[in-house]
């Protein structure tokens, strides 16, 4: 079926490192969505991404979707402690558009 | 605005038993969508309500059922209680008028716990 696989599962980083998280599409996305979810929290929405090859900033964080439609990529920029969480990638299949999550990455920030 | 609110928020049940659990979208959203979220699984899809209709499903058996109220308000059930629906059941709200507008604004969860 129709899938999103997320890069990688947990990544460990000093503060003050870059970071960056993939987001891959078995198939051809409408949009896709990022979302932060801190430990004991629920997921917060970032951004969506619309058009192919956008590329959007938030401060310290850079989304980008593929030419393709197919991928999506996050980074952040000198990492800071308050960037602790899971980041999902979320898109709606196109046939149905139900939202599928991917399983995320856990971003754990050494002091 | 205030956000989405889910009840209860914690909640402990046996085994066969059956749950209700509620959600209140953001205030003009009318669309509301159900997760099961498990450290092993993820974020995984339930169903979606718009305007009092089921308008997508996941791939959960028919102990999972919900529905939407003429508010927005939404409810889903889970009958016939297993070990493995232990989770915590995300809300999440959306104005759902029209594609793409799948910007979706989630509640606190309510942490099952079945025994």
């Amino acid at each position: 079926g129709q899938q999103v696989m997320q890069i990688p599962q947990y990544q460990h980083v000093q503060e003050g490192e870059d970071f960056t998280t993939y987001c891959n599409s078995s198939t051809t996305l409408s949009n896709i969505q990022w979302y932060k979810q801190r430990p004991g929290g629920h997921p917060v929405f970032l951004i969506q991404l619309v058009k192919s090859g956008e590329v959007k900033k938030q401060k310290r964080l850079t989304f980008q979707f593929g030419e393709a439609k197919k991928n999506s990529s996050l980074h952040i920029t000198a990492t800071q402690t308050t960037d602790v969480g899971t980041y999902f990638c979320a898109g709606p299949m196109n046939r149905d558009d139900k939202i599928i999550f991917g399983k995320g990455t856990r971003l754990h920030i050494l002091p | 605005k205030a956000g989405v609110t889910q009840t209860p928020r914690y909640l402990i049940k046996t085994r066969g038993q059956q749950v209700t659990l509620s959600c209140s979208p953001i205030s003009g959203h009318r669309s509301v969508s159900w997760y099961q979220q498990t450290p092993g699984q993820g974020l995984q899809f339930l169903f979606e309500y718009f305007s009092e209709t089921q308008r997508n499903k996941g791939n959960f058996p028919g102990r999972f059922s919900g529905r939407q109220f003429s508010n927005s308000r939404s409810e889903m059930n889970v009958s016939t209680l297993e070990l493995g629906d232990s989770a915590l059941y995300l809300c999440a709200s959306s104005l759902g008028l029209s594609r793409p507008s799948w910007e979706q604004y989630f509640g606190p969860g309510t942490r099952l716990t079945v025994t």
